[in-house]
């Protein structure tokens, strides 16, 4: 199975910050990557979509990167709205394999 | 606006089975793979388990197969998971997803397997 290594497992972030996160996958899996975001008590949302493209309705500031095992998520300017967990996903090959989760919290 | 409402999870004992529903609309369902994500209470995301449209290829997590079926009925616009010799670790709430790239979410059902 593919692993996914996400990083770093928690942040604290003031509003305004700009925040990445990296997934690093144990195999080369082209762009074949998603993002999500899960608010507490609510369903994941998906805000990245085949490495780099913004699902409709996300706001700009959110923006990923990458190819081949590393992958990276950016947050331009953190918003209150964006506190929450964040997972990458690999779809390339099954069983598919989420990221840990990177948790970002408010400093 | 899609729309992927599970039902069946609940309170079951170790060994024992439960069938779980996604009912979908605002899309075309007979045209989409489907999938099938948990979270344990507190823990992170594992992928489960996905269908292709037409219902004939499925794929499942290590953790599952063998014990979880995967399927769906196109002309009910429903997504099912038949989980057999349910485990503790089984434990979660289930969410079903729009396509292999899980585009859209449900809000999940829950499943507690305990004595």
């Amino acid at each position: 199975d593919i692993q996914m290594t996400q990083s770093p497992s928690s942040l604290s972030a003031s509003v305004g910050d700009r925040v990445t996160i990296t997934c690093r996958a144990s195999q080369a899996i082209r762009n074949d990557l998603g993002w999500f975001q899960q608010k507490p008590g609510e369903a994941p949302k998906r805000l990245i979509y085949s490495a780099s493209s913004l699902q409709s309705g996300v706001p700009s500031r959110f923006s990923g990167s990458g190819s081949g095992t590393e992958f990276t998520l950016t947050i331009s300017s953190l918003q209150p709205e964006d506190f929450a967990t964040y997972y990458c996903l690999q779809h390339n090959t099954y069983p598919y394999t989420f990221g840990q989760g990177t948790k970002v919290e408010i400093k | 606006e899609v729309q992927l409402l599970e039902s069946g999870g609940g309170l079951v004992q170790p060994g024992g089975s439960l069938r779980l529903s996604c009912a979908a609309s605002g899309f075309k369902f007979s045209t989409y793979v489907m999938s099938w994500v948990r979270q344990a209470p507190g823990k992170g995301l594992e992928w489960v388990s996905v269908i292709n449209d037409s219902g004939g290829r499925t794929n499942y997590a290590d953790s599952v197969k063998g014990r979880f079926t995967i399927s769906r009925d196109n002309s009910k616009n429903t997504l099912f998971l038949q989980m057999n010799s349910l485990r503790a670790e089984d434990s979660a709430v289930y969410y079903c997803n729009q396509g292999g790239w899980l585009a859209s979410w449900g809000q999940g059902t829950l499943v507690t397997v305990s004595s």
